[in-house]
């Protein structure tokens, strides 16, 4: 797997947007940026992924730079419940001995404050 | 149900005695996959588990674990002769999977907060 480096921590302002960046500068073609978060005592939950094109579901936006060497999440109106651990991932793809599985680094700390 | 489910929730078990830990994933969820949170660390894969082909046990730490998995629902892991530093959460996911090649993002369970004493 490729793997990933982020920024240890972040702070935000509430109602504003939180960018969080991430590079993956050894990613291969098909392998795919998955973001997740972990608030604390709970589960990871997934965010968004892409492979090539930028995406925006509802809860953030997701954007790949042309050469899929780094990519940014952006939660466009942090909230202080967004507070949590942000872990980018780039993950395998179909017929490689990785695939399906995701590799979490240390990820990113976003405190949001009021 | 509409979520992972994982039991017990916590458990708390004395060194050198054997744990069973549960995972009833999501219906229809053909991928399943174990990972181990220790306290203020990230997450280490154990195990994954997709539809009949055959696990990747890569991320099991010792011959002490193992884990099983009947069809594409329930998944048990197994930990004999526990030691303290087995103490952690032990998290399972599951997703689903489509022919482009990639998961749907993995939705994970509460997880099991075991405890070695």
């Amino acid at each position: 797997d490729a793997k990933t480096t982020q920024p240890p921590s972040m702070d935000c302002a509430e109602g504003r947007a939180a960018n969080l960046p991430c590079n993956h500068s050894t990613i291969s073609g098909n392998e795919y940026v998955y973001w997740y978060r972990q608030i604390h005592s709970q589960g990871p939950q997934y965010i968004i992924h892409g492979l090539k094109n930028n995406e925006t579901n509802e809860m953030a936006s997701l954007i790949i730079t042309e050469d899929r060497k780094s990519s940014t999440l952006i939660l466009p109106h942090a909230t202080l419940r967004d507070t949590a651990v942000y872990y980018c991932i780039v993950s395998g793809h179909a017929g490689g001995t990785s695939y399906g599985k995701l590799t979490f680094g240390q990820g990113t700390i976003l405190t949001v404050h009021p | 149900g509409a979520g992972v489910s994982q039991s017990p929730s916590n458990k708390v078990t004395e060194k050198g005695k054997d744990v069973e830990l549960r995972c009833d994933p999501i219906s229809g969820h053909t991928a399943l996959y174990w990972y181990r949170q220790r306290l203020g660390q990230g997450l280490e894969f154990l195990i994954y588990f997709q539809g009949n082909s055959a696990p990747d046990k890569s991320g099991l730490p010792s011959d002490r674990f193992s884990a099983e998995r009947t069809g594409e629902s329930v998944s048990t892991l197994t930990i004999q002769r526990t030691q303290q530093e087995d103490s952690a959460v032990y998290l399972c996911a599951s997703s689903s999977s489509l022919g482009q090649g990639f998961n749907y993002g993995y939705t994970f369970g509460s997880g099991t907060r075991l405890t070695v004493v």
